[in-house]
């Protein structure tokens, strides 16, 4: 139980295209998903805060413009990378948060590469 | 301030040499206490959830507990497909909602 998905794991794209990353949650709902950034040997970074059918919430310093996510069910968020550049260059994760449960796990995605020229 | 930090950062064992990771945090509020596996390339996997100072859980060869100010992972005869990096990551009351504050992580190489 608790898996959670992410499409594409990997993706090169050119500077000044836009790239969007899937994420889903296989076998149960979930009212919030969360997306992190990565950099080599660094912790996860919390990128954003996302619940079904409302707007996300951004944490400090990460542009809502750039990094546009969508929450449109129960077990789908997307998060498009517009306009990317190479600093964008990262490894993003995903991961979910079941919906009605007292627990506040939260359940990765194997995470998605993306490499901008 | 609130603050995760992890220890060692890097942690080489012998197959079979039992040791612990430590993680220390001083947020205000703690909610609970969660450590994941991450494998090189790879999202991180679930390992446990701690809530309150005393409690243990266990796992094949882990073993996590709680107090107040830090929380264990005691690793019993490890193996090499035990080589991680391992995270610990809090909730707290003042990071509002449901978000996690990652430590940095204890890179584990087990070696035969």
């Amino acid at each position: 139980g608790a898996v959670v998905s992410q499409h594409p794991s990997w993706v090169i794209c050119k500077s000044g295209t836009s790239v969007k990353i899937e994420c889903r949650s296989l076998d149960f709902q979930a009212t919030t998903m969360f997306w992190y950034r990565q950099f080599p040997k660094q912790s996860l970074m919390l990128m954003a805060t996302s619940n079904e059918g409302s707007k996300a919430t951004y944490e400090q310093g990460v542009e809502k413009d750039k990094f546009l996510i969508n929450h449109a069910s129960l077990t789908l968020s997307t998060l498009t990378v517009t306009s990317a550049h190479p600093e964008d260059s990262s490894f993003y994760i995903c991961s979910a948060r079941a919906a009605g449960s007292y627990q506040e796990t939260q359940y990765f995605g194997p995470g998605t590469r993306l490499l901008v020229l | 301030e609130d603050q995760v930090t992890q220890s060692p950062e890097a942690l080489r064992l012998q197959e079979g040499e039992s040791s612990s990771l430590n993680c220390s945090y001083t947020v205000s509020g703690l909610r609970g206490l969660f450590w994941y596996r991450q494998d090189p390339g790879k999202g991180p996997e679930f390992l446990f959830t701690l809530y309150s100072a005393g409690e243990e859980k266990e796992k094949e060869r882990l073993k996590a507990t709680l107090t107040k100010k830090e929380s264990f992972l005691h690793i019993t005869a490890p193996k090499p497909e035990d080589s991680a990096t391992y995270l610990c990551a809090v909730q707290h009351l003042t990071g509002g909602g449901n978000k996690l504050t990652f430590g940095t992580g204890t890179q584990l190489k087990v070696e035969l």
